[in-house]
């Protein structure tokens, strides 16, 4: 079945300065992919997207890069602070989004 | 207030007691869903409806059925509990073509003794 790969469980960065998160999917028919934050002892919100027919998206700190070729996505969150410090979600779906596939997530954790 | 409202937020029961847990949405999205994040924090997808209609059904066991009465409203029954149910169930909620992303509820915390 379809899959999404998170390569990075845990990834210790210092504040201000970036972290990357890699995130691979196998499903050629993916053209969604959202990325989710969760805090500790929280649900899950959402930070960030991006579509197929883009390849960089930038929202303030957070910037998405999508290749295609190599159905590879990543989330750089760049000028760390301490509040980024949580469980970074990547997933991946069809236009219809009926069915979102969920990395298993990296915890992130930005130290001072 | 717009979002998705879970109830209850944590339950504890015993192997065998059947539970339901209800999702609501005033967004006005069309499409809902039930994931499981287990004590990992995998997430993985159980159901999803759209417009009160089943379109997603994942490999659960039968004692897990969705009940949708419109397109507001998801709630999940499970009929006789087991400890692997222990978990986090969130409910989640998007409108499909509209460029809108996930929402999801607070969740639900089941705890089986």
């Amino acid at each position: 079945g379809e899959k999404v790969e998170q390569h990075e469980s845990t990834l210790s960065v210092r504040e201000g300065d970036s972290a990357v998160i890699n995130c691979t999917y196998t499903d050629t028919a993916s053209s969604y992919f959202p990325w989710y934050k969760q805090e500790a002892g929280k649900s899950l919100h959402f930070v960030i997207d991006i579509r197929s027919n883009v390849d960089r998206k930038q929202s303030q700190r957070l910037i998405v890069l999508l290749d295609k070729k190599a159905k590879r996505f990543s989330l750089h969150i760049t000028a760390t602070q301490p509040e980024d410090s949580a469980i970074y979600f990547c997933a991946a779906s069809d236009t219809n989004a009926y069915k979102v596939i969920f990395g298993k997530g990296t915890h992130l954790h930005v130290l001072p | 207030e717009t979002a998705v409202f879970q109830t209850p937020n944590y339950h504890v029961t015993q192997v065998g007691n059947e539970v339901s847990f209800n999702c609501k949405q005033t967004l006005g999205h069309d499409t809902m869903y039930w994931y499981k994040q287990d004590s990992k924090k995998l997430l993985k997808i159980m159901f999803s409806y759209n417009n009160k209609q089943l379109i997603v059904n994942e490999t659960v066991p039968r004692r897990f059925s969705p009940q949708s009465s419109d397109k507001a409203h998801l709630n999940l029954r499970i009929k006789s509990v087991e400890p692997e149910d222990s978990a986090v169930y969130l409910c989640a909620s998007i409108q499909q073509g509209a460029n809108s992303d996930y929402t999801f509820g607070s969740g639900t915390r089941l705890l089986v003794i």
